[in-house]
């Protein structure tokens, strides 16, 4: 199976501020990496997939790139509903798999 | 409105049964690979299992394989969960989630509210 970590596992932001989180994966992936955002009690929700395409309805704030092992995920000016767990996970083969997630919170 | 909604979670005992149930509505149900993903309380999100549009293919996590099966029933548009053996490990919200794409490069890009399972004497 395909081991996801993702780096920092939790950082304090303010709003306004640019975040970026990483997630590589243990074995070359391409590009079939996905980003999801989870607020606490609720279900997860796709925001960034392929690696770096923008969900239907995601704010433009949110962008991703990388390919291969290395995966970033960038909020370029945090909102207060971005306080969240981002998750990371790839789509390369089964099973799929996800990151232990990067908890974003108020600094 | 395109939505899931899973039914079925309550508490059970180990080395017992239960079935989940997932409702899809607001798109063509059968033509989705579909999937069930678990997040044991405070930790993060572990797929379970998938099923292909037909039911003719179906894949499993190591950790229920034997103890698990996934299910359709295209026309009720549902999906199902067969959880038998349970165990405390199995504690979590279970997720019913819409598969879409190729099996490589998929995205999970529809997710319902979850149910709870607790496993516990």
């Amino acid at each position: 199976d395909i081991q996801m970590t993702q780096s920092p596992s939790s950082l304090s932001a303010s709003v306004g501020d640019r975040v970026t989180i990483t997630c590589r994966a243990s074995q070359s992936i391409s590009s079939y990496l996905n980003w999801y955002q989870q607020k606490p009690g609720k279900a997860p929700k796709l925001l960034i997939y392929a690696a770096s395409s923008l969900q239907s309805g995601v704010p433009s704030r949110f962008s991703g790139s990388g390919s291969g092992t290395d995966f970033t995920l960038t909020i370029s000016s945090l909102q207060p509903e971005d306080f969240a767990t981002y998750y990371c996970q790839q789509s390369y083969s089964t099973p799929p798999t996800f990151g232990p997630g990067t908890k974003v919170d108020i600094k | 409105e395109v939505q899931l909604v899973e039914s079925g979670g309550g508490l059970v005992q180990p080395g017992g049964s239960l079935r989940l149930s997932c409702a899809a509505s607001g798109f063509t149900f059968s033509s989705y690979w579909m999937s069930w993903v678990r997040q044991a309380p405070g930790k993060g999100l572990e797929w379970v299992a998938n099923i292909k549009q037909d039911g003719s293919e179906k894949y499993y996590v190591d950790s229920v394989k034997g103890r698990f099966t996934i299910s359709r029933d295209n026309a009720k548009n549902s999906l199902y969960l067969q959880m038998n053996s349970l165990r405390a490990e199995d504690t979590a919200v279970y997720y019913c989630a819409r598969v879409s794409g190729a099996v490589a490069g998929s995205k999970f890009d529809l997710w319902g509210r979850g149910t709870l399972v607790t496993v516990s004497s």
